[in-house]
């Protein structure tokens, strides 16, 4: 099993301020895909095959990396990008899930 | 547009069974690979089971595995997860999601519903 470890666990951001999250894999992955999930919602797909943003997603949101690192990067904090993000592997089964980053608004 | 609706969620004793059913809408159901992930109260996200788009090939984790079964009735675009021998730690919310390219290689999940509570207590 493919373990993903994300960090930071949590973190604080203020507005307009660059923002990385980072997901390490146990074992060299193809792609990384990465989901919001604000209170009380469902996730969202956020960003696919590393780089390719979701339907809707703004584009101040870039993914990159590859083999065991990847990274999702907010280029200017806004408001209504505080969730939690969770990393994805879909290489191998079981498919796996990272613990998830929670990104406040400082 | 599309839509996933689950349904079949409640309070179960821990080793009875419980069958979940989600109702999907807006896309063609019997061309995508369809999944079930679970997310217990304030904890992350655990992938739960898929099935193909025939039903022919079904995958699961060593968690559920010999326990739950994941099934689909395209003609109804319609998927199910029959649970069976619940324990406490299968208590959380149940999400339906759709595998976003059944074609590619590597699996995301591109529409999710918005999940039905399973409860495991006695």
């Amino acid at each position: 099993e493919i373990v993903l470890t994300q960090s930071p666990t949590t973190m604080a951001a203020s507005p307009g301020e660059k923002v990385t999250l980072t997901c390490r894999a146990s074992s060299s992955v193809s792609y990384m895909h990465w989901y919001q999930q604000r209170s009380g919602t469902s996730p969202k797909l956020w960003i696919y095959e590393t780089s390719k943003l979701a339907s809707g997603v703004p584009n101040r949101f870039s993914g990159s990396g590859s083999g065991t690192s990847y990274s999702l990067t907010i280029n200017s904090m806004e408001t209504e990008d505080a969730a939690t993000y969770y990393c994805q592997q879909g290489s191998s089964y079981p498919h796996t899930f990272g613990a998830g980053t929670k990104l406040e608004l400082k | 547009e599309v839509q996933l609706v689950e349904s079949g969620g409640g309070l179960v004793q821990p080793g009875r069974s419980l069958k979940l059913s989600c109702a999907a809408s807006g896309f063609t159901f019997s061309n995508y690979y369809m999944a079930w992930v679970r997310q217990a109260p304030k904890k992350g996200l655990e992938w739960v089971a898929t099935i193909s788009t025939s039903g022919s090939r079904t995958y699961y984790p060593d968690s559920v595995k010999g326990r739950f079964t994941i099934s689909r009735d395209n003609a109804k675009s319609s998927l199910y997860l029959q649970m069976n021998s619940l324990k406490s730690e299968d208590t959380a919310t149940y999400y339906c999601a759709r595998d976003r390219d059944s074609y590619a290689q590597d699996v995301s999940f591109d529409y999710w519903g918005q999940g039905v509570m399973v409860t495991v207590s006695s």
